[in-house]
C-alpha cells in the first residue's frame, strides 16, 4: 500500500514570501503520478499541479513549482510570491496507475496561512 | 464546462432517514468517485465508478449504496446512517486513460456536507 507523509501541519508565510511545503511518499511503483491540491475554506478541492513520475523535470504552474526527487521518495511544493488567497489546506496526493479509475491517495495536509 | 455539481450543499437526516446525494459533471468524464472528508484530515475513498461499473469498494458499509445511472450522473442512497458518518461528501470524476500512462486529473465538486442526528 502507499502512503503520503506531510511532516508539517501549520504553516505561515508573509505575504510575497516564499514558501515550501515538504511531502514524501512509499511506493514499490514505478509508474505513478504525484499532485498537489489546495482546499480553502469553502471546502472545495483544487487541482494546484501534477508530475509525472517517469519525468525529470519538475512541474511548473506560475507561481507553483515542485522539487521533485524520485529516489528520495519526496515531492516538495514551492509557492513563490505568496498571496492572501492561498490560505487554505495543501494535500499532497500520490495515484497509482491502474485503469479502471485510478486511486488517489492523500496525505495529512498542512495547513497554510498568508499573513499581512 | 469544467464543473463537478453536487446537490444538495448541506444535509440534516436523522438515522432512520433514507437519502440521497447527486454529483453530475459535463466534461465526458467516463470515471466518477466518491470521498468522504472528516474535519481537518484528508478526503478518504469510498466508491469509483469507471464506465458506469464500479470498479472500486473500499470495504464501505452497506448502508452506503452507490448508483450510476449515466455517464455523467453519480448518486450516493444513504439509509440508516450512524451519527459517526457525518462528514463532508465529495464527487469527482476524471478521464479514465487506463492503463495508458496518462494520470488524470481529478476535478472536484464543492462536497455535501452530511449531518446524520
Amino acid at each position: 500500500a502507499q502512503t503520503v507523509t506531510q511532516s508539517q501541519p501549520e504553516m505561515s508565510v508573509q505575504e510575497a514570501e516564499t514558501v515550501t511545503l515538504s511531502c514524501t511518499y512509499d511506493t514499490s511503483e514505478n509508474n505513478y503520478y504525484l499532485f498537489w491540491y489546495k482546499q480553502p475554506p469553502s471546502r472545495q478541492m483544487i487541482l494546484v499541479i501534477r508530475q509525472e513520475a517517469y519525468k525529470q523535470q519538475n512541474a511548473t504552474e506560475n507561481r507553483f513549482s515542485v522539487n521533485f526527487q524520485k529516489a528520495a521518495k519526496s515531492f516538495s511544493l514551492k509557492i513563490s510570491d505568496s498571496q492572501l488567497g492561498d490560505t487554505a489546506m495543501y494535500f499532497c496526493a500520490f495515484m497509482r496507475i491502474t485503469g479502471g479509475g485510478n486511486k488517489l491517495t492523500f496525505g495529512t495536509g498542512t495547513q497554510l496561512k498568508v499573513e499581512l | 464546462d469544467t464543473e463537478v455539481t453536487q446537490t444538495p450543499k448541506h444535509l440534516v437526516m436523522g438515522m432512520t432517514n433514507k437519502k440521497s446525494l447527486k454529483c453530475e459533471q459535463h466534461m465526458g468524464h467516463r470515471a466518477m468517485y466518491w470521498y468522504k472528508q472528516k474535519a481537518k484530515k484528508p478526503p478518504e475513498l469510498m466508491f469509483v465508478y469507471s464506465y458506469e461499473k464500479l470498479s472500486i469498494n473500499e470495504s464501505v458499509p452497506s448502508r452506503f449504496s452507490p448508483e450510476c445511472p449515466n455517464s455523467s450522473l453519480l448518486n450516493l442512497h444513504l439509509h440508516a446512517l450512524q451519527p459517526e458518518d457525518s462528514a463532508l461528501y465529495l464527487c469527482a470524476s476524471s478521464q479514465d486513460y487506463g492503463t495508458g500512462g496518462l494520470g488524470e486529473k481529478l476535478f472536484f465538486g464543492s462536497g455535501t456536507q452530511l449531518s446524520v442526528l
